[in-house]
């Protein structure tokens, strides 16, 4: 199972939006609405921040939202604050009890 | 308050030996799927297994079959993760999840702990 493909790097500026590709294939991202996406800041746990594609854990803030087309979902930070600054991660369900994860993308505020 | 804490990481030398546990509390542990995750350093995340509620399905990502066991004590509230004829590239920060199927995803994590295979 291949890792999903994320970019390595976005940014953008305080109040901005960025964002976060990740790239898969029909046998994970195309084929289950379950995509999720985790916030990971230096030295810290990963922290769910979207679960099926587009639904937020209570106490997520909304400027997080996800979509998906065909094999690609996104991530989008609107209103990025310094906080925000961390590696996302995105997952899939591959089937049979499998999960494949993202590449990771560092996101940096200017 | 949900809490996973990990143990039993440390330095072995190549075709070791080595249990991991993780302590949860603050949720009913029988009715969660339960899963490891481990982060080579510097790297990105990779899903290792996963176990039903009960004990009776239990799965693993390709490069660690044969070689890792989970299992779990719903009586302790714990996870395990034994872990046999390590490699060098086993090493990472293993982190225990509590995972939600469906949606196919893991809600609350653990601090984690580093496994570090070298001679």
């Amino acid at each position: 199972q291949s890792a999903l493909t994320q970019p390595p790097s976005a940014s953008g500026s305080p109040g901005q939006s960025v964002t976060i590709s990740c790239t898969g294939t029909s046998s994970d991202v195309g084929g289950y609405n379950y995509v999720s996406w985790y916030q990971q800041h230096p030295g810290k746990a990963p922290k769910l921040m979207i679960y099926e594609v587009s639904k937020r854990p209570s106490g997520v803030p909304d400027r997080f939202s996800g979509s998906k087309s065909g094999n690609t979902a996104s991530l989008t930070v609107s209103g990025l604050q310094a906080e925000d600054e961390a590696d996302y991660y995105c997952s899939s369900y591959a089937g049979s009890n499998n999960f494949v994860f993202g590449t990771g993308t560092k996101v940096t505020v200017l | 308050e949900v809490q996973l804490v990990e143990s039993g990481g440390g330095l072995v030398q190549p075709g070791g030996s080595l249990r991991l546990s993780c302590a949860a509390s603050g949720f009913t542990f029988s009715s969660y799927w339960m899963s490891w995750v481990r982060q080579a350093p510097g790297k990105g995340l990779e899903w290792v297994a996963n176990i039903k509620q009960d004990g009776s399905e239990k799965y693993y990502v390709d490069s660690v079959k044969g070689r890792f066991t989970i299992s779990r004590d719903n009586a302790k509230n714990s996870l395990y993760l034994q872990m046999n004829s390590l490699r060098a590239e086993d090493t990472a920060v293993y982190y225990c999840a509590r995972a939600r199927n469906p949606p196919w995803c893991f809600d609350y994590w653990g601090q984690g702990t580093l496994v570090t295979v070298s001679s």
